[in-house]
């Protein structure tokens, strides 16, 4: 059973648009909602997180959007570059214990 | 602060070999979690252990996979007798479980079954 559902599978953006990524759970008792940027051969970096006591969070061109009664939350990308050309995860855990990955979006922001 | 190291950063092993994997995590991390990652799908929890200590080993195949964390020493997970099925990139990823709980991940090691 997928824990944590993530749309789209493959996003292409223009250069300067914005770039959304989606995803829902179903476990209420997650508490920490972090968002994961891979580049092809690395490993998983934290780009930023969200607690559910908040309902957004923005960390320069990245700002997660979080809906608690939907069991939902997003990641939007804005002025999307080139250089964020890359695979996103989403996760969510309750804190100390193992993290549920969504199963990626690869985004492609064209020039 | 050298990050989480991993290595190998490839590993090739034909069937039936044992692949040992490596895992330093960051600097007064003492908690160690391994995730596997197929192409094209997400992360896939193992195993979580602290110092000396296994405390969920729930995404762990029973059989020919074990892992371990000395009081010295790297993290190891350990595939016996490997399979074709077991090829994939394994990640290591620590945290301190002090303020941020946000994963520090390694590069991953990418084993190759033939």
């Amino acid at each position: 059973q997928q824990q944590v559902k993530q749309s789209p599978q493959s996003l292409i953006v223009q250069k300067g648009g914005i770039s959304i990524i989606n995803c829902a759970y179903e476990n209420t008792a997650f508490d920490y909602f972090p968002w994961y940027q891979q580049f092809p051969g690395k490993g998983p970096a934290l780009l930023i997180a969200i607690r559910p006591d908040v309902s957004e969070k923005k960390e320069g061109r990245f700002t997660i959007s979080f809906n608690k009664s939907a069991k939902q939350f997003s990641l939007h990308i804005m002025d999307s570059q080139p250089g964020d050309s890359a695979t996103y995860f989403c996760a969510a855990s309750t804190i100390g214990n193992q993290f549920y990955f969504g199963t990626g979006t690869s985004l492609t922001v064209i020039p | 602060n050298a990050g989480v190291m991993q290595n190998p950063r490839h590993l090739v092993r034909r069937r039936g070999q044992e692949a040992r994997l490596r895992c330093s995590p960051m600097k007064g991390h003492s908690h160690v979690y391994w995730y596997r990652q197929l192409p094209e799908e997400g992360l896939k929890f193992m195993v979580y252990l602290q110092k000396e200590n296994i405390i969920d080993e729930s995404g762990m195949p029973k059989e020919r996979f074990s892992a371990e964390f000395p009081k010295e020493g790297p993290s190891i997970l350990r595939i016996q007798q490997v399979v074709r099925g077991d090829s994939a990139a394994y990640f290591c990823a620590s945290h301190t479980r002090r303020g941020d709980y946000g994963y520090t991940f390694g590069s991953g090691t990418r084993l190759t079954v033939v």
